[in-house]
C-alpha cells in the first residue's frame, strides 16, 4: 500500500512569490491535514480537509490556503511568501470519516516539502 | 491556551532505559499519541493512550494519567537507531491534534 506522497520534495522561492504544494493521501484515507514544522517550534497545524471541506483551521494568516479534491488529494497554497515561511511542510492522512471515530486513529505522514525562501 | 511541554533534549546510553515526559493542558482530551521522527524523515506513529495506565509495545511503553495531564514514553534496551525526536500530541475536545515541540533523544555508545 503506497504511503502519503508529497510533491515537490524541495522548493526554493523568493519573497513575494506564491507556491503550491501537493499531497496524495493513502488510498482510502479521506482526511488530510497540513502542518508547518520549524526547528524548535514543533508541528504547527495549518488546516484539515475532509470530503473537500475544510473541517479545522489553525492560527495562520489568510496567505495560507488549501483545498481538497474529490479523489482526496489536497493542495496547499502560500501567497506573498515571506522569509519566515521557510519550513518543512508536512501532510498527513487519516482513515475514518467522523471525528469521534477518528479519535484513536493515527495520522500517517508524507516525507514533506522543504520550502526555502530567499 | 493549549500547551504541551516536553524536554528539548535528552541523552542516554546504548542498552539503557530512558523515560521521556509530556505534560499537557488542553481544552478537553480525546487521546494522546507518541510519534518518532528521525532527522529528515516523516514522523511515524508509536503509541496511543486514551485510558489511564501503561500500554506496552515491545521495547516501547507509554503511560497516561489524565488527572495529572501527564504521559511518558519509556524506551528500553536502547539502540543507536533510537536516536530521533519523539513527539507528543493530544487530541482536544474538537478532535484537533495539539503537538509538543518534541524531545531530541541522543544515544551514546
Amino acid at each position: 500500500k503506497a504511503g502519503v506522497t508529497q510533491t515537490p520534495r524541495y522548493l526554493i522561492k523568493t519573497r513575494g512569490q506564491q507556491v503550491t504544494l501537493s499531497c496524495s493521501p493513502i488510498s482510502g484515507h479521506r482526511s488530510v491535514s497540513w502542518y508547518q514544522q520549524t526547528p524548535g517550534q514543533g508541528l504547527q497545524f495549518l488546516f484539515e480537509y475532509f470530503s473537500e471541506t475544510q473541517r479545522n483551521k489553525g492560527n495562520f494568516p489568510g496567505r495560507f490556503s488549501g483545498r481538497q479534491f474529490s479523489n482526496s488529494r489536497s493542495e496547499m497554497n502560500v501567497s506573498t511568501l515571506e522569509l519566515g515561511d521557510s519550513a518543512l511542510y508536512l501532510c498527513a492522512s487519516t482513515l475514518p470519516d467522523t471525528a469521534s471515530i477518528t479519535s484513536n486513529q493515527p495520522q500517517h505522514f508524507g516525507d514533506g516539502t522543504r520550502l526555502s525562501i530567499l | 491556551g493549549q500547551n504541551i511541554d516536553q524536554p528539548t533534549e535528552m541523552t542516554a546510553t546504548e542498552g539503557a532505559i530512558v523515560q521521556i515526559n509530556c505534560t499537557y493542558q488542553t481544552s478537553g482530551f480525546n487521546g494522546l499519541f507518541w510519534y518518532q521522527q528521525h532527522a529528515g524523515e516523516a514522523p511515524t506513529f508509536l503509541s496511543y493512550n486514551v485510558l489511564d495506565g501503561l500500554e506496552e509495545k515491545g521495547r516501547f511503553s507509554s503511560f497516561l494519567s489524565r488527572s495529572k495531564g501527564y504521559s511518558y514514553l519509556l524506551l528500553k534496551e536502547l539502540q543507536m537507531k533510537d536516536s530521533a525526536s519523539y513527539l507528543c500530541a493530544v487530541r482536544d475536545s474538537n478532535y484537533q491534534l495539539i503537538w509538543g515541540a518534541g524531545t531530541k533523544l541522543i544515544i551514546k555508545p
